[in-house]
Parts: C-alpha cells; sequence; structure tokens
C-alpha cells in the first residue's frame, strides 16, 4: 500500500526567501507524485507532477519540485517566497503499477511573512 | 476546457437524515471520479473511486455509498448521517482510459456539518 508523510505540519519564511516543503513517500511500484495547494474553503489545485525523467520538475508560480529514489523523497521549493503562497500544500502518490488511487500527506501550512 | 461542478456548497443536517451530494464534469468523456473527505482543513481520505459508469471502488468501510448513473455524474450518499461525518467533501476527476498519470482535478468541495 503506498503513502505519504509531510512531517511539517507548518513552515514559516519570509518573503523573499527561499522555501522548503518536505514530503517523503512509500509505494511498491514506480511512483507518479504530485504537488496541490489549497486556499481556504476552496478545492485543491494542481501544482506539478514527476513521473518519470528529468529529477527537477517545474510547475505552476514558480514552483518546483526535487525528486530523489534512494531517500524516496519530493521535496516543494521556491527559489523566493511570496506573502500569497501562503496556504496548505499537499504531496501525493500513486502507485505508477497500474493503480488508480491517490494517496495524500496530511499536508502543511506555509506561512510567508512580509 | 474541463470543468468539475460540485454541489451544494455548504449543507446543515441533522444526525440520521439522508444525505446526496453531486458532482458532474463537463468536457471530457469517461473520467476517473473520486470522492475524497478532508477533516479539520488537514488531511484527504479517499472514500470512492470510479473507472467507470457503474464501478465503485470503495477504500473506507462506512454509512457513505457512492453511485455513477452517468458517465460524468458522481453520487455521493447516506441513508443515515452521523454526527462523524461532518467535513469537507471534495469530488475530483483524472483522464480516464487507462491513463494513469494524469492529476487529480477538484471541485470547490461541500462543507458538511451534522448537528
Amino acid at each position: 500500500a503506498q503513502s505519504v508523510a509531510q512531517p511539517e505540519d507548518q513552515v514559516n519564511v519570509a518573503e523573499g526567501n527561499p522555501l522548503t516543503v518536505k514530503c517523503t513517500y512509500s509505494v511498491s511500484g514506480n511512483p507518479y507524485l504530485f504537488w496541490y495547494v489549497q486556499y481556504p474553503n476552496r478545492g485543491l489545485q494542481f501544482l506539478l507532477k514527476y513521473i518519470t525523467g528529468d529529477n527537477l520538475v517545474k510547475g505552476s508560480y514558480g514552483f518546483e519540485a526535487e525528486f530523489n529514489k534512494s531517500q524516496t523523497s519530493f521535496h516543494l521549493k521556491k527559489p523566493s517566497a511570496l506573502v500569497s503562497d501562503s496556504a496548505l500544500y499537499f504531496c501525493a502518490v500513486r502507485d505508477g503499477a497500474g493503480g488508480f488511487k491517490t494517496i495524500f500527506g496530511a499536508g502543511t501550512r506555509l506561512f510567508v511573512k512580509a | 476546457s474541463q470543468t468539475i461542478h460540485q454541489w451544494p456548497a455548504t449543507l446543515v443536517q441533522p444526525v440520521g437524515s439522508p444525505l446526496s451530494l453531486e458532482c458532474t464534469v463537463e468536457g471530457t468523456s469517461n473520467p476517473n471520479l473520486y470522492w475524497y473527505r478532508q477533516a479539520a482543513g488537514r488531511g484527504l481520505q479517499l472514500l470512492f473511486y470510479s473507472v467507470g459508469i457503474g464501478q465503485i471502488s470503495s477504500e473506507v468501510p462506512q454509512n457513505l455509498s457512492a453511485s455513477r448513473p452517468q458517465d460524468r455524474q458522481f453520487i455521493l450518499s447516506s441513508k443515515k448521517l452521523l454526527l462523524s461525518d461532518s467535513g469537507f467533501y471534495l469530488c475530483a476527476w483524472s483522464v480516464g482510459g487507462g491513463t494513469y498519470n494524469s492529476p487529480l482535478h477538484f471541485g470547490n468541495g461541500t462543507r458538511l456539518t451534522v448537528t
């Protein structure tokens, strides 16, 4: 069975500084990995995905994520944080061996201070 | 372009009453459809998913059920609500037809409060 861990409930960063939101995963087959963002009282919005190929994946709003197979990690990064990036971020995994189930982490709340 | 509609946006129901939440997708055919529940604004719990009409996979045994009467319609139901059914219910779709790498696209959710 697949699982996702987001070890930080909350990440605080100053505007203009780089940010990292951590994610580790467990899956029996090759992982399909996703990051989503959620604003208050809304559904989740897709940011980026890793399926195969280059370990550094670029997505929406300047976000990127680095896939590390040996560490089973898929950390979300952004070189320069904006106040408007403050939101709830979810990492998710799907088993690339053919499953349709997508399992989400518990979420990490990002606060960007001006 | 594809859109997903989920309604109602908010719902307050007494314990023991029935429930019906509806989700429809436009602009795509044969999507995979999903119901998730989010408690206390944090993690998402997968409740049901469907890869085709009448095909429902249940992930969590509970007093909820799901149906897919049409290709792009997904309904979440309960005969008798419990207090523990309160939460934020999210419908989502992904590209179907055996495509495994498509991300999920979410509706805006229904906030259910059982009193």
